[in-house]
């Protein structure tokens, strides 16, 4: 299975655009690029998901390279509650059962 | 919207006890899971069913065993609870297997002393 590398914390501003990166340097043609976050004492939240075009939703935006080794995950404006831990996975489409492989993820903290 | 719902929300078990943590989703979705994420650690695969009527291992299947008693419900099971059970375990459903955003439950948290 590709794996994921992502920074342990990074700090940003209230307010403030945040950029969180993600690498993935043995991606496969067929592994979709999925981000969830974890608020505290929460559940898993999905974020967003791309395979090789940008990706915009309404909480965030999907950067992929173009040799789709890294991606970034976009918060444009971060709020208090965007708090959380950030976790880049990869999901490969040819795969039988639905396993998601997460890492330990990007715990960011923002400052008021 | 109640979307996932976990139940017990905590528990404390005693070596070799048993329990069943309930999952139920309202959504209609066709695939649910269950995850265990131990302290500063992501969430890992116990088991999963694709649909009503099937499951299937995951990652760190053994010490557990699940049932799908109907496309709504998906339970999990410890036999014989283990301090290395020690976790908090995630429910999760998804319209199907294949690329869909997952949804997760809020969590039970599970001490076994």
């Amino acid at each position: 299975d590709a794996k994921t590398t992502q920074p342990n914390s990074m700090e940003s501003n209230e307010e403030e655009p945040v950029h969180l990166p993600c690498n993935h340097s043995t991606i496969s043609g067929t592994d979709y690029i999925h981000w969830y976050r974890q608020l505290p004492s929460q559940g898993p939240e999905y974020v967003i998901h791309g395979l090789t075009s940008n990706v915009n939703n309404r909480m965030a935006s999907l950067a992929i390279a173009e040799d789709r080794k890294s991606s970034t995950l976009i918060l444009h404006r971060a709020t208090l509650r965007d708090a959380a831990v950030y976790y880049c996975i990869l999901r490969d489409v040819r795969d039988s059962n639905y396993q998601l492989i997460w890492g330990a993820g990007t715990k960011l903290i923002i400052k008021p | 919207n109640a979307g996932v719902t976990q139940t017990p929300k905590f528990q404390v078990l005693k070596t070799g006890q048993s329990m069943t943590l309930q999952c139920a989703q309202d959504m209609n979705h066709n695939s649910m899971y269950w995850y265990r994420q131990d302290p500063g650690m992501g969430l890992r695969l116990i088991y999963y069913s694709a649909s009503e009527g099937t499951t299937d291992k995951g990652e760190v299947p053994n010490g557990y065993n699940v049932s799908r008693l109907n496309k709504r419900e998906f339970s999990l099971r410890l036999e014989s609870a283990a301090p290395s059970q020690t976790s908090v375990y995630f429910c999760a459903s998804s319209r199907d297997r294949v690329v869909t955003e997952a949804f997760f439950g809020q969590g039970t948290r599970l001490t076994v002393v």
